[in-house]
């Protein structure tokens, strides 16, 4: 099973800061890896798929990078409705398709 | 434009079968390439896979799971269930019915979750 770790577990910033998130893969997923939203009470948002490329309607402050075993999401600037939890997955050896344990965005 | 809606009891005694239903509107559960799933996110934590198939007839499970659940298609094809058998407080969660896919990836269908549902939240109580 693909174990993915996601770090921090809690990024504290202001609206209009750079977010940096982590995710590392415990092998190779190539570039099979998708990016997440997800606010309180909703399901999850796509944001990213196959590491860099944005889904349908996502604004372009979202972007994706990485491959391999490590990657990373950016939020150039944030905006309010940033403030969230966010969970990368992969999809390159599965089942099980698995998921990491999700970085919340705080507002500081 | 596809929807997806859960639907089930929300309190499941232990020892009992949770058994919920997704029903798709929208577009056809047969269309392919997709895949139907089932996750599930107990209340603070994180994101679960539970399983997927695809119309054709495979269907993949989560190794944590497999002994205990099923998924299964309606021949409406509107509508595919979940059943979890020997359930536990451990099974408390939200769970979520989603489509994806995993090859001819495009920008309009993605590899990834792309749909989902509103999810729809099971207790495991006496």
């Amino acid at each position: 099973e693909v174990v993915l770790t996601q770090s921090p577990d809690t990024l504290s910033l202001s609206p209009g800061e750079r977010a940096t998130l982590s995710c590392r893969a415990s092998q190779s997923v190539r570039s099979y890896l998708a990016w997440y939203q997800q606010k309180p009470g909703q399901a999850p948002r796509l944001l990213i798929y196959d590491a860099s490329n944005r889904a349908t309607g996502i604004p372009a402050r979202f972007s994706g990078s990485g491959s391999g075993t490590d990657f990373t999401l950016t939020i150039s600037s944030l905006e309010p409705e940033d403030f969230a939890v966010y969970y990368c997955q992969q999809r390159y050896s599965w089942p099980p398709l698995t998921f990491g344990g999700g970085t919340r965005v705080d507002i500081k | 434009q596809l929807q997806l809606q859960e639907s089930g009891p929300g309190l499941v005694k232990p020892s009992e079968t949770l058994s919920l239903t997704c029903t798709v509107s929208g577009d056809s559960i047969s269309s392919s390439p997709y895949l139907w799933g089932w996750i599930r996110q107990p209340p603070g934590k994180g994101l679960e896979w539970i399983g997927s198939f695809r119309y054709s007839g495979t269907t993949y499970y989560n190794p944590s799971l497999v002994s205990r659940v099923t998924i299964s298609v309606d021949t409406s094809k509107t509508q595919f269930s979940l059943k979890l058998s020997s359930v536990t407080a451990a099974d408390t969660a939200v769970y979520f019915c989603a489509r994806h896919q995993d090859n001819y990836c495009s920008t309009s269908t993605p590899c990834a979750f792309h749909i989902w549902g509103q999810g729809t939240m099971v207790t495991v109580s006496s």
